[in-house]
């Protein structure tokens, strides 16, 4: 079946440092989305991306869409400790089907 | 405030046993959705519902089940037929029908079900 692979697996930064990570797919989708789990907690939508090539930003979060369609990735600057959590990448094929998560990128971030 | 809740947070069951987990939404959502979540492993769908007494099976339902009875509530039944129920379920929502299986807006905070 589809899959969503995200990389890095887990990443280790100092505060204030930028973070980047990304997703590909080996099928076209039409929509990504980036997620946010905080410890023992429901997954937050951060940011929704529906154009390839389209680049949206959320305060210090930036999200693109790649323009293969296979690809987005995820921006952070200026890490702080807030920013600790396990990020998901998701996306669709079309605007009816459902959303396939990938398994999450854990970021850890040293004060 | 507007939001999902899940109950309880934490939850046991028996060998053999049936439990039930309740995700309730004042956010006037129409679709909603269930997912597992393993260690490592993204989100897995187990059903959704788009409407109130209609809902569908996602990618691994075997073992459970759903009902949606009204619009605020959709309860699911872990039953005895699921041999590895030990995980974190969440339950989630959005706005429509169109926007319904593209993205699920809002979730809970999840339940973790261990086996005794």
């Amino acid at each position: 079946g589809q899959q969503l692979n995200q990389s890095p697996q887990s990443m280790f930064i100092q505060e204030g440092e930028d973070v980047s990570m990304n997703c590909t797919s080996s099928s076209i989708f039409n929509t990504w989305l980036w997620y946010k789990q905080d410890p023992g907690e429901g997954p937050v939508l951060l940011i929704a991306l529906y154009k390839a090539g389209e680049l949206t930003s959320n305060g210090r979060l930036t999200a693109q869409f790649g323009i293969t369609r296979k690809d987005s990735f995820l921006n952070i600057s200026a890490s702080i400790p807030s920013d600790v959590g396990i990020y998901f990448c998701a996306g669709s094929k079309t605007s009816y089907d459902k959303v396939i998560f990938g398994p999450g990128t854990s970021l850890s971030v040293i004060p | 405030d507007g939001g999902i809740t899940q109950s309880p947070k934490y939850l046991f069951r028996k060998e053999g046993q049936n439990v039930t987990l309740s995700c309730e939404q004042n956010l006037n959502h129409d679709a909603m959705y269930w997912y597992r979540q393993d260690p490592g492993q993204g989100l897995r769908l187990i059903y959704y519902s788009q409407i109130v007494n209609d809902f569908q099976k996602g990618d691994i339902a075997e073992g459970y089940s759903v009902s949606r009875e009204k619009k605020e509530s959709f309860p699911l039944t872990v039953t005895s037929a699921q041999k590895n129920p030990t995980a974190f379920y969440l339950c989630a929502s959005s706005i429509d029908l169109v926007s319904g299986l593209n993205q699920p807006q809002h979730f809970g905070d999840g339940t973790r079900l261990s086996i005794l």
